[in-house]
């Protein structure tokens, strides 16, 4: 079936303005993570949905981004007013809890601020 | 200090060398240990997972977690140019909420 597929592949976007960020995990799949990749830096969490229950923010760098999850499907993370170090590639992942704790990857939005 | 330490590299190493691959944790409480490799521009995917010490072996791909030193390692035997990529460890506590990744170290095998 399907992967995890995120859109955009690539956004480039001035400083002050807001973003939006897509993820459609994996068809059934419960649980949905966001994380973010600087260059030459490993994964760094942001967020976490899991069901219905309320998402672990705690990885959320500031009050700037937000992130939501409609359906228990499709999410979202918005960044607003935009600063050159949100520059990152931001990959979502997903995965089926009551089955195994992989994770499946996408291939991530690549976002530069200018 | 950072959750995970991962030596970034680059490793460049010729074809059929024995490649080893590691990182050291700070959280004694991790039970979960994985390996991801990440192509350029692509997700990481999931390579290798254990649960607690010892060694798990797959194919060509062997991981090693000693929790005494709080060490993981990868060793890739017979190294191929297909393995060139990035090697990302990850650990986890019981609960799935949160993993924790190494920065990442890149591999070059040359044919």
């Amino acid at each position: 079936g399907a992967g995890v597929s995120q859109s955009p592949s690539n956004k480039v976007t001035e400083k002050g303005k807001d973003v939006e960020l897509r993820c459609d995990p994996i068809s059934g799949h419960t649980a949905l993570y966001w994380y973010r990749q600087s260059l030459g830096q490993g994964l760094e969490f942001l967020i976490y949905f899991q069901g219905n229950s309320a998402p672990d923010k705690s990885g959320l760098p500031s009050d700037r981004f937000s992130a939501e999850r409609t359906g228990g499907s499709v999410s979202t993370l918005t960044i607003q007013r935009t600063q050159q170090e949100d520059s990152a590639v931001y990959l979502c992942a997903s995965s089926d809890t009551s089955k195994s704790d992989e994770q499946f990857f996408g291939p991530g939005t690549r976002l530069t601020v200018l | 200090q950072k959750e995970v330490e991962q030596d970034p590299g680059p490793l460049s190493v010729p074809e059929g060398a024995i490649v080893s691959l590691n990182c050291t944790y700070s959280n004694s409480a991790f039970q979960y240990f994985m390996w991801y490799r990440q192509y350029s521009r692509k997700g990481p995917e999931l390579l290798m997972y254990t649960y607690s010490s010892g060694n798990k072996e797959d194919g060509r791909f062997t991981a090693q977690v000693d929790k005494s030193s709080k060490y993981i390692s990868l060793f890739i035997r017979d190294s191929q140019p297909s393995d060139s990529a990035t090697y990302l460890c990850a650990t986890a506590l019981g609960n799935f909420n949160k993993f924790y990744f190494g920065s990442g170290t890149k591999l070059n095998v040359k044919p």
